[in-house]
């Protein structure tokens, strides 16, 4: 089972930052926490992934509490083609990936 | 850089006959894997080869599923017979590295429709 609590779906207006919640309180100390996302008739896309740290790269913002038992995923401007599911994933190196159902986004014009 | 390879696209079969699928991972990637994943879920993992090994097949149903990678680059999955709960898309992805390696690349998958 995902170790991850996700909404089911969110809406976010174009242009504006689209804020991604996940849940993952029972996260153990050498769980990195990984985002991919999944474009409509596409495999999975990585996106970040992070330990304890925030980290940005050029897709995404990770924004991971002290006490890592939850995370924000942060798309600062949102286009039409960020319209995806989002998977959240609690992974230690060397497991496999669960993948949960993930968050619906819709971008919305 | 050529991405994961996958064919067919698209298969519709009736239940009980069988079918399989290709998959060419990146060039150089040593780990390959193949998952399903039904509609309205995640994809879930059913093997993972190292090499032409398999690393993990606990989640294949090997009454029916066989996969094989015998060279350690392109891989077949097989569903044989197939049932009509097989319906779903099977993703192939391949990684650098079994332990460390971050990311894994995905193919567009294979629709399966099991009438």
């Amino acid at each position: 089972d995902a170790k991850t609590t996700q909404p089911t779906s969110m809406d976010c207006a174009e242009g504006r930052a689209a804020n991604l919640p996940c849940n993952h309180s029972t996260i153990s100390g050498n769980e990195y926490v990984y985002w991919y996302r999944q474009i409509h008739s596409q495999g999975p896309q990585y996106i970040i992934h992070g330990l304890k740290n925030n980290e940005t790269n050029e897709m995404a913002s990770l924004i991971i509490t002290e006490d890592r038992k939850s995370s924000t995923l942060i798309l600062p401007h949102a286009t039409l083609r960020d319209t995806a599911v989002y998977y959240c994933i609690v992974r230690n190196y060397g497991q496999n990936f669960v993948f949960g159902p993930g968050t619906r986004l819709s971008v919305l014009p | 850089e050529a991405g994961v390879a996958q064919s067919p696209r698209y298969k519709i079969i009736e239940k009980r006959q069988s079918v399989a699928f290709w998959c060419n991972p990146i060039s150089g990637h040593a780990t390959l894997y193949w998952y399903q994943q039904i509609l309205g879920q995640g994809p879930k993992l059913l093997i993972q080869f190292q090499n032409n090994g398999v690393v993990d097949d606990s989640q294949l149903p090997k009454d029916r599923f066989s996969a094989e990678r015998l060279k350690g680059v392109d891989s077949t999955l097989k569903i044989q017979p197939a049932k009509l709960e097989d319906s779903a898309v099977y993703l192939c992805a391949s990684s650098p590295a079994l332990v460390w390696g971050n990311e894994q690349y995905f193919g567009p998958g294979t629709r399966l429709t099991v009438t």
